[in-house]
């Protein structure tokens, strides 16, 4: 299996609501990544996770909450959004020294 | 923040012709990489060049790195209609797992 997997591909959200973006590699990857997107702009850096460790924070704001619950898996938990928040959101893992492997990414609507 | 320049900004072409994508960067790297995104997408890694390497190849990507002038170069040849899309730099300054800056990107039009 070499392939990152992200669901759901789409989402809408209230700015009240509560939700989470998932993730899934199984190519054994120790690092995994989230990324943020807005149109037209290249990918943002938002978390990395190594080793299922929190390594780095990119000055998120708190309504956006990752987990690593263990090697395989990624989550992005959401609450209380602005509009401008909506972006695609990109999952991506990695071996060391080597390419980044990208999800297809969810995109990502505030109301 | 975004440590890579690209230009141009965006590119259009006929089927047939070579694109060339520059990448400018500014601070010492491990890597740099170029990636592919159709409309909005994921991204697909096309290529790795390390920083003691000049050139590389991959089909019909040819990618060269400078280091003494901090920037790079994605040539396509005989381009094709399925190579619309954004293209972007990304390099990676690390020691340990890769820490991603994209450039701005380069939006490629192939046209039949």
């Amino acid at each position: 299996d070499t392939e990152v997997t992200q669901t759901p591909k789409h989402l809408v959200m209230g700015m009240t609501n509560k939700k989470s973006l998932k993730c899934e590699q199984h190519m054994g990857h120790r690092a995994m990544y989230w990324y943020k997107q807005k149109a037209k702009k290249p990918p943002e850096l938002m978390f990395v996770y190594s080793y299922e460790k929190l390594s780095i924070n990119e000055s998120v704001p708190s309504r956006f909450s990752p987990e690593c619950p263990n090697s395989s898996l990624l989550n992005l938990h959401l609450h209380a959004l602005q509009p401008e928040d909506s972006a695609l959101y990109l999952c991506a893992s990695t071996p060391p020294h080597n390419e980044q492997f990208f999800g297809p990414g969810t995109r990502l609507t505030v109301l | 923040s975004q440590q890579g320049e690209e230009d141009p900004q965006a590119l259009s072409i006929q089927e047939g012709e070579n694109a060339t994508m520059n990448c400018s960067y500014k601070t010492s790297i491990n890597n740099l990489q170029w990636y592919r995104q159709n409309s909005g997408r994921g991204l697909v890694h096309l290529i790795l060049i390390r920083s003691n390497e000049r050139e590389k190849h991959s089909g019909r990507l040819r990618v060269t790195l400078d280091t003494s002038k901090k920037s790079s170069s994605l040539l396509i040849t005989a381009s094709r209609a399925a190579d619309t899309a954004s293209y972007f730099c990304a390099t990676d300054a690390g020691s340990g797992y890769s820490t991603l800056t994209f450039g701005k990107g380069t939006m490629l039009l192939v046209s039949p």
